[in-house]
């Protein structure tokens, strides 16, 4: 069965720290996708990358980087310098084949970020 | 500029009343989704459609219903609501089968 676990549900931070959110998958399919979405106090959900099974390369887009390993089916998320603005829930996702398409999103249960001045 | 609209934002109701959450997309995306999300933070999906007059249950089990007559539109009804279906509930839209969620702000319903 397809599952993501987010083993941290809190983690608080002082600004300008480096802070690493952990996700970690199970899947029995070859092809998938994983996603990082943000969620801020206002609640909307904000999408931030998604990686295919077959790209390990890691990803880097500002201050928020992604290391994907499938060796230890682990997709951990980066935010360098932490800032105020970066306080959120935050969402690990795995795509599951249904009937043969990829595209329900099976969600972990979140990390909240909380990071102080 | 939000794609995906849902409304009303907030919402406070009284037990048995009868409610329909809207969710619009103007993205012409055919896969729609409704999340339910707990005060705990965990995303439950409760319904999912792929197309016009195409609706599933989602993985937890729900008394609500749904229904897509149109591409854009994927309203949620709870007929009788009750306490339990306190919630924030998503609703969320796709373009193709590589996922990637476009999601809308939510709609909090307390029923008191």
């Amino acid at each position: 069965a397809q599952k993501v676990t987010q083993a941290q549900t809190e983690i608080s931070v002082v600004e300008k720290e480096d802070v690493t959110l952990d996700c970690v998958y199970e899947t029995r399919d070859t092809t998938y996708y994983l996603f990082w979405y943000k969620q801020p106090p206002s609640g909307e959900l904000v999408f931030l990358i998604r990686r295919n099974s077959f790209d390990e390369q890691n990803e880097i887009s500002g201050r928020y980087s992604w290391n994907f390993q499938k060796s230890t089916s682990s997709f951990n998320f980066t935010i360098t310098a932490s800032q105020v603005v970066d306080s959120a829930v935050y969402f690990c996702a795995l795509s599951e084949m249904d009937g043969g398409a990829t595209n329900k999103l099976i969600f972990g249960t979140g990390t909240l970020l909380a990071v102080q001045p | 500029e939000a794609d995906i609209y849902q409304t009303p934002r907030y919402l406070v109701i009284g037990t048995g009343k009868k409610i329909t959450l809207e969710c619009s997309q103007t993205m012409g995306h055919d896969k729609m989704y409704w999340y339910q999300q707990d005060p705990g933070m965990e995303l439950h999906l409760i319904h999912y459609s792929y197309g016009v007059n195409s609706t599933e249950k989602g993985d937890l089990s729900s008394e609500s219903t749904v229904s897509r007559i149109r591409t854009e539109h994927f309203p949620l009804t709870l007929e009788s609501a009750r306490p339990s279906h306190t919630s924030q509930y998503l609703c969320a839209s796709s373009e193709d089968a590589l996922g990637g969620y476009t999601f809308g702000s939510g709609t909090r319903l307390t029923v008191v």
